[in-house]
């Protein structure tokens, strides 16, 4: 079954510091796509950063890129400079079949809320 | 460029009533998903629609239904509510029915039952 395992139940970061959120995923397909979500008080789910399976390059996304090591099914978000208002929780979520007979249902890990502090 | 509207953002239900949400996707968006958020659960999918058709489900039972409109605009329906039915309610819109372009994520309803 496919899954998305989040280790960090919540972490402390100092502003303007450097914070690496973890995320490993478990699938038996070889097309699927990971991406990152933050969601803050308000409930909505921002999209921070997306990942394709095929793709060599880390993704980047100005702050926000993906540590992604496919051979360990890892695929870490690290944020640069961290700042106040990235406090918030932030979801890894994995869609299967990217590039085929894919649907548009995402697994979600169980999140890590961050608190960046002054 | 609006956003994922979600309609209403708060709602108290009483155990057994049913409730109707709803969810504007982006200009352009045919896909909806949604997604119940729950402490207990975390997000689980509910379904999916693109061009008026269902083409996903997640393991919710029978009073969980939806359906989507030719503007694709989208309702979900929970009928004979319970108290475990209190959560988020997030619906997600993307262009295609595969998401390569990206999942937009609406405000979402929070709903509580009493």
């Amino acid at each position: 079954a496919q899954k998305i395992t989040q280790t960090q139940p919540g972490m402390f970061v100092q502003e303007k510091e450097a914070v690496t959120l973890d995320c490993t995923y478990d699938t038996s397909d070889q097309s699927y796509g990971l991406f990152w979500y933050k969601q803050p008080s308000s409930g909505e789910m921002i999209f921070l950063i997306y990942q394709g399976s095929y793709d060599e390059q880390n993704a980047t996304e100005g702050r926000y890129s993906l540590n992604f090591q496919k051979a360990r099914k890892s695929a870490n978000l690290v944020i640069s400079a961290s700042q106040l208002g990235d406090s918030a929780m932030y979801f890894c979520a994995m869609r299967e079949g990217t590039y085929g007979g894919a649907t548009n249902k995402l697994i979600f890990g169980t999140g890590t809320l961050l608190a960046v502090q002054p | 460029k609006a956003g994922v509207t979600q309609t209403p953002r708060y709602l108290i239900k009483t155990r057994g009533q049913q409730v109707t949400l709803s969810c504007s996707p982006i200009s352009g968006h045919r896909s909806v998903s949604w997604y119940q958020q729950t402490p207990g659960q975390g997000l689980q999918f509910l379904f999916e629609y693109f061009s008026e058709t269902q083409r996903n489900k997640g393991n919710f039972p029978g009073r969980f239904s939806g359906r989507q409109f030719s503007n694709s605009r989208s309702e979900m329906n929970v009928s004979t509510l319970e108290l475990g039915d209190s959560a988020l309610y997030l619906c997600a819109s993307s262009v295609g029915h595969r998401g390569d372009y990206g999942y937009t994520f609406g405000s979402g309803t929070r709903l509580t039952v009493v």
